[in-house]
């Protein structure tokens, strides 16, 4: 099971782009990369996975280096409504853990 | 769109009752799990289940029990709640295929225990 790393805490401001990055240096050959939004009490949302390089949907987008020992989060022009815990998981779908994650805060 | 339902949303018992949190998906997944998470803090894992008939305790020692008789339903039970019982319990369900894995969480039921 890798063990990831992320910042606790980061603040942002309405309109910028905001990146999280997650360490996770003894990351396994199977292993996926996934982020997890959540919300005050509601359970976390998935909102993106990838394997190696980078990763776009209409929420994201997830780059990871060549050596996948780490990936980082992009979330563009972020708004209040981005407030949230960010997680990082990595792992082969038997990981379970979610960690402490990233609380975002974005301002006005 | 919600594919996992969680029963009752928000709960107040007084000490000592007996409780039943329910949790039912409709995907069909095999692997379940139940989280504590108090505000602002970690989600915790208490137990989890591969299928019928399989359940495992998780990190967090809990006083709470689970059962599988059906792949669809994972219930969490307390024989009697206390105080400290008092927290948020998120119920899910992971997926794994081809394309990678994930992890569909209900909407969580809010405990009290006064």
């Amino acid at each position: 099971l890798a063990k990831t790393t992320q910042p606790i805490s980061m603040d942002s401001y309405e309109g910028q782009e905001v990146n999280i990055t997650c360490s996770h240096n003894n990351i396994a050959t199977n292993d996926y990369i996934t982020w997890y939004q959540q919300f005050p009490s509601q359970g976390p949302r998935f909102i993106i996975q990838g394997y190696k390089t980078k990763v776009t949907n209409e929420v994201a987008s997830l780059f990871i280096p060549a050596d996948r020992k780490s990936s980082t989060l992009s979330l563009p022009r972020v708004s209040l409504s981005d407030t949230a815990v960010y997680y990082c998981l990595v792992g082969d779908g038997d990981d379970m853990r979610f960690g402490a994650g990233t609380r975002l805060t974005v301002k006005p | 769109e919600a594919d996992i339902y969680q029963t009752p949303r928000y709960l107040v018992i007084g000490t000592g009752k007996k409780i039943t949190l329910e949790c039912s998906q409709t995907m069909g997944h095999d692997k379940m799990y139940w989280y504590q998470q108090d505000p602002g803090m970690e989600l915790h894992l208490i137990h989890y289940s591969y299928g019928v008939n399989s359940t495992e305790k998780g990190d967090l020692s809990s006083e709470s029990t689970v059962s599988r008789i059906r792949t669809e339903h994972f219930p969490l039970t307390l024989e009697s709640a206390r105080p400290s019982h008092t927290s948020q319990y998120l119920c899910a369900t992971s997926w794994t295929g081809s394309r990678g894995y994930g992890y569909t969480f209900g909407s969580g039921t809010r405990l009290t225990v006064v």
